[in-house]
């Protein structure tokens, strides 16, 4: 079984500087993969950011890059030069590769609110 | 290009009735999932189709839930004698073939906006 742990309920954070969302994460898989989602209000899950457990290199996507720590397994979420836009629930979530691996285990998200 | 569709957005519904959500998946995926997701949680996964038949349906609750995908494209989600407990947002998923994700592009999931299911 995979279990993801975000402990961070809500974060703010000052419009363009930078903010880190905690994920921890428990399988008994060797192989799995690690993503990043974004909730806005309107209710869609947006795809943000993906981390296979055997990269070496930490992911980066734009403004977002996963802090990948397989020895704590955490893979936290960072967010440089943060935007109004980026208020939302950012959701961890995480899915063993191979066959069959379709299945995505979520957290239950941090809410991120942007001030001014 | 078309993302994922569901349809109604919202949906309230006496408890015991019979519900149906409908989702329409980008076309060309083969993939298709459902996640239900209740207040305060995140997503959680209820079934996997891969073409038309459903390739896991370990994660729905139990036989009052029903799913059917049959011509490979639009997927029904089925809720029989609806109980309170069942409100919640119900999230589609499609993505262009399934069965492995490894951070490729045609194995992301792809969500829709989902219907928020209200049952009183």
């Amino acid at each position: 079984a995979q279990k993801i742990t975000q402990t961070q309920p809500g974060m703010f954070v000052q419009e363009k500087e930078a903010v880190t969302l905690d994920c921890t994460y428990d399988t008994s898989d060797q192989s799995y993969g690690l993503f990043w989602y974004k909730q806005p209000s309107s209710g869609e899950m947006i795809f943000l950011i993906y981390q296979g457990s055997y990269d070496e290199q930490n992911a980066t996507e734009g403004r977002y890059s996963l802090n990948f720590q397989k020895a704590r397994k955490s893979a936290n979420l960072v967010i440089s030069a943060s935007q109004l836009g980026d208020s939302a629930m950012y959701f961890c979530a995480m899915s063993p590769s191979g066959a069959g691996s379709y299945q995505l285990t979520f957290g239950k998200g941090t809410k991120l609110s942007v001030i001014p | 290009g078309a993302g994922v569709s569901q349809t109604p957005s919202n949906k309230v519904t006496e408890k015991g009735k019979y519900v149906e959500l409908r989702c329409d998946p980008i076309s060309g995926h083969t993939a298709l999932y459902w996640y239900r997701q209740s207040l305060g949680q995140g997503p959680e996964f209820l079934i996997y189709f891969q073409g038309t038949g459903a390739a896991d349906d370990s994660g729905l609750p139990n036989d009052r839930f029903f799913a059917v995908r049959p011509e490979g494209s639009v997927s029904t989600l089925k809720i029989q004698r609806t109980e309170r407990g069942d409100s919640a947002v119900y999230l589609c998923a499609s993505s262009l073939s399934g069965g492995q994700i490894g951070g490729r592009a045609e194995d992301e999931q792809y969500f829709g906006p989902g219907t928020r299911l209200t049952v009183t």
